[in-house]
């Protein structure tokens, strides 16, 4: 099944401990970014990938990283969270051929 | 910076109700504009997918519009049932590779 998988689906952390969500599809998509999800905000892009070893800045980049060391994954690094990155995060993907979106389920973060 | 606008934020109709959603974006400048379904804490559901060089696409119940020189998206929901309920969001597609989501509207379809 295609499809765009991201884990943990929740977590809980305290500030200061690095953490990384992990983002894996199998549809051999070339693009690749991630999103945060904030109420009153809506959904907003923190990086996008647009192949192997490139990325780029989105809305809000500040507080993340991130790497594309394969064509598959995409992780999200917060090398030092804080209580602002608490809010849901969605990974998605695409093909260079075509400009729709798949989503990932999403990743709910809570940093105390 | 491109500006995506969704009304009404929240809307309720009895089941059986045609809907229309609506969408406006300020800079026309767009590669596509997609619409997407959001479950209660679920991830997004691509909808429709209209390019920049089309009128309109249509799956199902339903249809959605795009006129890109006002900078307007519709989506029409036909014989609305209660499985409609969700929020819908709509994005366009900009240069550099930017998808600017609008807020959403929090359809509720009541039987």
């Amino acid at each position: 099944e295609a499809q765009v998988t991201q884990n943990p689906r929740y977590l809980i952390t305290v500030t200061g401990k690095k953490l990384t969500v992990t983002c894996s599809q199998n549809m051999n998509h070339e693009y690749m970014s991630w999103y945060r999800q904030d109420p009153g905000l809506g959904l907003r892009q923190i990086y996008y990938s647009m192949n192997v070893e490139v990325t780029d800045k989105g809305d809000v980049p500040e507080g993340y990283k991130v790497s594309r060391k394969e064509k598959r994954n995409f992780p999200l690094i917060l090398e030092s969270p804080s209580p602002n990155q608490t809010s849901l995060y969605f990974c998605a993907s695409r093909t260079s051929g075509s400009n729709e979106q798949f989503f990932g389920p999403g990743t709910r973060l809570t940093v105390l | 910076k491109q500006e995506v606008t969704q009304i009404p934020a929240a809307l309720s109709v009895p089941e059986g109700e045609n809907l229309v959603l609506n969408c406006s974006f300020t800079d026309s400048a767009i590669y596509n504009l997609q619409w997407f379904r959001q479950d209660p804490g679920k991830g997004l559901t691509s909808l429709l997918l209209i390019q920049s060089s089309q009128r309109e696409q249509t799956s199902g119940r339903l249809n959605a519009s795009l006129d890109k020189s006002s900078g307007r998206s519709t989506l029409y929901i036909a014989a609305s049932q209660p499985g409609d309920s969700a929020t819908y969001l709509c994005a366009v597609s900009s240069a550099g590779n930017m998808l600017t989501f609008g807020g959403g509207t929090r359809l509720m379809v009541k039987p």
